[in-house]
């Protein structure tokens, strides 16, 4: 059973960098048919995802963020990761590692992280 | 961006009951729409992709239907396991977007 763990520090500063990592177990992300994602969801409110990766590197980030956000694959290691530039409290939300599955049809996100709450304050 | 709407974004039932929540796209996905489960401090778990097939384990008692613009997610007979909230996904166009979630209480 594939199952992922996202790491890193629980609170940043405000203007810093938030860096991330998604380990994976059980299974990987190295086929055609699969993708990391990162989705984040603010206390209380509603998911949204920030981007996917490849294991080829191929990345997709979301408009919204596309300035700030950065993710990136080490195969090696079976992890992937999130880097967010400049946060503001806005940025405050747990944060999931997923992944993506395709079926040559439809795509969704069969396995997530727990999740890891990431707090920006000062 | 797709805006995902689902209503209603909460309702009260009871053990046994049919549930049926909604999901419209703000333009035609085919039927690129998932639905998942969450939890309180849990994360989300996939249900249906596709509009209407079931992921793997989950229960018969879900059903996914709809093409297009419109989507229903029925629970046929919920299980006190059931109460979370519910949301919508849309896969046919970058970004993906959720809908804003439906918490079904007792």
């Amino acid at each position: 059973q594939l199952q992922l763990q996202e790491s890193g520090p629980g609170l940043v500063k405000p203007s810093e960098t938030l860096s991330l990592t998604c380990s994976l177990s059980g299974g990987s992300i190295s086929t055609s048919n699969y993708y990391g994602a990162w989705i984040r969801q603010p206390p209380g409110k509603g998911l949204e995802s920030l981007g996917s990766i490849y294991y080829s590197g191929s990345t997709y980030y979301n408009p919204s963020l596309r300035s700030r956000v950065t993710i990136s694959v080490d195969t090696s290691k079976n992890q992937f990761s999130l880097k967010l530039s400049s946060v503001t409290a806005a940025d405050s939300a747990v944060y999931y590692c997923a992944r993506g599955s395709y079926t040559g049809t439809y795509d969704f996100f069969d396995f997530w992280g727990q999740g890891t709450l990431v707090t920006v304050s000062s | 961006d797709i805006q995902m709407t689902q209503s209603p974004s909460s309702l009260s039932a009871s053990v046994g009951d049919r549930v049926t929540i909604t999901c419209r796209a703000s333009q035609g996905i085919r039927r690129h729409l998932n639905w998942l489960q969450q939890k309180p401090g849990k994360a989300p778990k996939l249900l249906i992709y596709g509009a209407s097939t079931l992921q793997s384990g989950v229960p018969s008692r879900f059903s996914g239907s709809g093409s297009g613009t419109d989507f229903t997610l029925t629970i046929s007979s919920l299980q006190p396991e059931d109460f979370a909230t519910y949301y919508c996904q849309q896969s046919y166009n970058t970004p993906i977007t959720f809908g804003g979630g439906t918490k079904v209480e007792i």
